[in-house]
Parts: structure tokens; sequence; C-alpha cells
């Protein structure tokens, strides 16, 4: 069975400083990984993805991935937060063959930018 | 180009009551899928339909239901509501099988 684990349920830092947010995921299949943003009372917005090729994927606002299939991780980075970043991100993943249609969810990250 | 559209924003229900959730897609996606997020639950699966036809379904009981209609609009009925049904529930869209799903902004459904 897939799964995805959020290492961090809450990640503090201030403003210009650089961020990490980890995801593990867990697989006997080959599959797609995905990073979205929830802003307070909004739906999940698409941050980049994953699907094959170079391993290092760029995405909106300045955020970058990179996927590690030895490790079996995909975190999220940014070098410089801002504090319109501050939000609720997730880590997702979907079967990469036979698609299921259901895309597996972390438990989240809620980024708090300080100024 | 508009993106996913969930109607109504808020439904605030009685317990036993039925709820019923719209969602239009991303134009050209044929395929619409639900997820629920309830408080300390995260984000659960629950419906994929593509084509009219529900594809796959999540780990809910059967009055959990919903359908999709030719111009790929799709509805989620929940039946005999209970507390633990209060959530954010969420649609989303893809091209027909497609590996990317573009989220709407959710219908927040709160039963009293």
């Amino acid at each position: 069975a897939q799964s995805v684990t959020q290492l961090d349920s809450q990640v503090p830092v201030f403003e210009e400083a650089p961020v990490e947010l980890r995801c593990n995921y867990s697989s006997s299949v080959s599959v797609y990984l995905f990073w979205y943003v929830q802003y307070p009372n909004q739906g999940l917005q698409l941050l980049l993805k994953y699907l094959s090729g170079s391993t290092l994927v760029k995405g909106i606002n300045g955020f970058e991935a990179e996927f590690n299939k030895s490790q079996t991780s995909f975190h999220l980075r940014k070098p410089s937060v801002h504090i319109s970043d501050t939000a609720e991100y997730f880590c997702a993943v979907i079967q990469g063959s036979g698609n299921t249609g259901k895309l597996i969810f972390g438990q989240g990250t809620t980024l708090q930018v300080k100024p | 180009e508009a993106g996913v559209t969930q109607s109504p924003t808020h439904l605030i229900k009685t317990r036993g009551q039925q709820a019923t959730l719209r969602c239009s897609p991303i134009s050209g996606h044929t395929s619409v899928y639900w997820y629920q997020q309830a408080l300390g639950l995260g984000l659960q699966f629950l419906l994929w339909y593509d084509e009219g036809e529900e594809r796959n379904r999540g780990n809910f009981p059967p009055r959990f239901s919903g359908r999709q209609f030719p111009n790929y609009s799709s509805e989620l009925n929940v039946n005999a509501l209970e507390l633990e049904d209060s959530a954010l529930y969420l649609c989303a869209s893809s091209l027909a099988g497609a590996d990317t799903q573009y989220f709407g902004p959710g219908t927040r459904l709160t039963v009293l």
C-alpha cells in the first residue's frame, strides 16, 4: 500500500530565511509525486510535480523539490520565504501506472513565516 | 481559463438530512474527483468519475454517492448525514487518463 509521511507538522521560519519541508513516501510501484499548497479557507493549488526525467523540479512561487528514489523522498525547498508563503503544504503521490485516480496525501505541514 | 468551480461555498444541514454538492471541471477535463478534508483525518479520496462512469471509490459508506453528467460536471450526494460528515469537500478535475489533478475551492459542509 502506498503512504506518504510529512515529517514535520509545523515549521516556523523567519522571513527571507530558507526552508525545507520534508516528505517521504512508500510504495511498491512507481509513483508520481506532487506538492500542493492550501491557503486558509481555500482549496489546493498545485505547486509542482514529478512525473519523470530530471529529479529536480521547479514550481511556482520560487519553490523546488528533489526526487530521491533511493531515499524515497520528495522534499520541498525555497531559498527565501515571504510572509505570503504562510500556508499548509501537502505532499501527495499517485500510482504511476494503472491509474486509480486516487491521490494519497500526507498529513500536511503548516509553514509559519514570521516577520 | 476558468478553474474548477464548486457550489455552494457553505452548506449547513442537520443530522439525518441529505446534502448535494456540485462541481464543474476545467473546460476540456473529463475526469472529476472528490475528496473529504475532515479535521484530524486529513485529505481522503472519495470518488473518481470519468466519462460518466464511476472509476474508483475510496473507503466510504454507500451513503456517499455521486454522478457525472454529460457536460462532465458532477454531484456528490451524502445521505443520512452524521455529525462526522462535517468537513471541507474538495473537487478536482483532470484530462482523461491524466496524472495531474486540479482542485476547486471546496464546499464546507457543517452537520448540526
